[in-house]
């Protein structure tokens, strides 16, 4: 069956360090793979997009890895801020779809 | 803001209600979504809509009717709905569907719906 699995337990980490969250797919063949965030009653946000052929992306702090042969992106937030707490969500597109398909997000609590 | 809004925030009905959603977009999209989010479960899709077509009705009971009388918005009526519909209900927009350009959707802020 196909499926995107993240993380459901809570991240914790001390500020100033990086935080890393997984992202892994089966039985999906994507084209390309998007991270939001999500605050408490809100609706996700757009970060980043990562395509097939791409093994990195990049923005600010922000970076996103793709490996097709693992079926696994990264999602990392170098120097942590508190402002980072959030859920993130990844979602991947395959070829001729009509949809994203999300995972079930990754709750991040950066503590000071 | 988003550019998307939807109205109401918050609704609480009863089982024999009925009450509408809706969900206005100002980006000049194509495409527009409703999701529904619970607890500890992936954003679910619900309703796709491209220029104004459905296209996408993914398993949804027909208690959740959407309509989409023109590109910029979009209304889900809810009747006769169970306590287990209780959720947040998300709508969406991108510029065209996401399997013909690496688009990005761009989410209102949902309404939050209780279902006594």
């Amino acid at each position: 069956s196909q499926k995107i699995e993240q993380n459901s337990e809570a991240l914790n980490i001390q500020e100033g360090k990086t935080a890393t969250l997984t992202c892994n797919y089966t039985n999906y063949s994507p084209a390309y793979l998007q991270w939001y965030r999500q605050d408490p009653g809100r609706g996700p946000v757009f970060l980043l997009l990562i395509r097939e052929n791409e093994k990195e992306k990049r923005k600010e702090r922000l970076k996103v890895t793709f490996d097709t042969t693992l079926k696994q992106s990264l999602f990392h937030i170098t120097a942590s801020q508190p402002a980072d707490s959030a859920t993130y969500l990844c979602a991947l597109a395959t070829y001729n779809t009509d949809k994203l398909i999300f995972g079930t997000g990754t709750r991040l609590q950066v503590f000071p | 803001e988003t550019g998307v809004t939807q109205t109401p925030r918050h609704l609480v009905m009863g089982m024999t209600n009925k009450k509408s959603l809706k969900c206005e977009q100002h980006l000049g999209h194509n495409a527009m979504y409703w999701y529904k989010q619970s607890a500890k479960k992936p954003l679910e899709l619900m309703f796709v809509y491209s220029l104004e077509e459905r296209v996408e009705n993914n398993s949804v009971p027909s208690r959740f009717s959407p309509e989409c009388p023109n590109s910029s918005h979009l209304f889900l009526h809810l009747h006769t709905l169970q306590p287990e519909d209780s959720a947040l209900y998300l709508c969406a927009s991108s510029q065209d569907l996401p399997g013909l350009v690496t688009d990005t959707q761009y989410f209102g802020p949902g309404t939050r719906l209780t279902v006594l």
